[in-house]
């Protein structure tokens, strides 16, 4: 089957760096994409990662294993304004749906 | 602002009536998608279009129905509304056909906030 697992919740301090897990099973794998959701807003978007390796994108890093089917949100220097659910999501050439992860949802704690 | 635009914005109705919610994609994008959330809950899929086709279902309920236009645009019908489609409706576009490579990434509009009362 396929399956996007990612914690429910997760809590950090101002400044502070938090790196939020996410692992996959998806047959055909190809692509992961990683979103912000504010509460009662639309998710944007934040990395795709479709090779092993760290992608670096200011204070967010993503990071891919394809061998381990896992990927992390690597978040730096956090803020109050990061506070948010953030949605892994996985790609397949199998089909054509993102499977999305329940979410994780990110509280800054001053 | 992503370039997705969705109508109305918000939306009170009551049980068993029918509504209609519209989406515009981004210009250039080909893929329509349609997802639920309701509160604190999880993304759920409903239903993809490609370039007027339908490309994949997810959830969606019989009673709710969809389709993309010779323009691109996308309306998602839900008729015989109950209290528990109560949830934010969002609308993504992409490039491409869906999840496989950059191109499919998705793009997401406001969204439309139904309330069934």
């Amino acid at each position: 089957g396929q399956n996007i697992d990612q914690p429910t919740e997760m809590t950090a301090t101002e400044g502070a760096i938090v790196q939020i897990n996410c692992t996959y099973q998806t047959s055909g794998f190809n692509g992961l994409f990683w979103y912000q959701q504010h509460a009662g807003e639309a998710p944007t978007f934040l990395s795709y990662n479709v090779l092993d390796g760290l992608e670096e994108k200011g204070r967010f890093s993503s990071f891919l294993s394809r061998s381990k089917g896992y990927s992390y949100l690597l978040l730096k220097e956090l803020q109050m304004k990061d506070s948010a659910s953030y949605l892994c999501a996985g790609g397949s050439d199998s089909n054509y749906q993102l499977i999305w992860g329940a979410g994780t949802k990110l509280i800054i704690k001053p | 602002d992503s370039g997705v635009t969705q109508t109305p914005k918000h939306l009170i109705t009551a049980t068993g009536q029918r509504v209609t919610l519209r989406c515009s994609p981004r210009s250039g994008d080909l893929s329509v998608y349609w997802y639920q959330q309701s509160l604190d809950q999880g993304l759920q899929f409903l239903i993809q279009y490609y370039n007027g086709e339908e490309r994949a279902k997810g959830n969606i309920l019989e009673r709710f129905s969809a389709q993309q236009f010779p323009d691109l645009h996308s309306e998602l019908n839900l008729s015989s509304l109950e209290l528990g489609d109560s949830a934010l409706y969002f609308c993504a576009s992409s490039a491409g056909l869906a999840g496989a490579t950059s191109t499919d990434t998705q793009y997401f509009g406001p969204g439309t906030r139904l309330t069934v009362l």
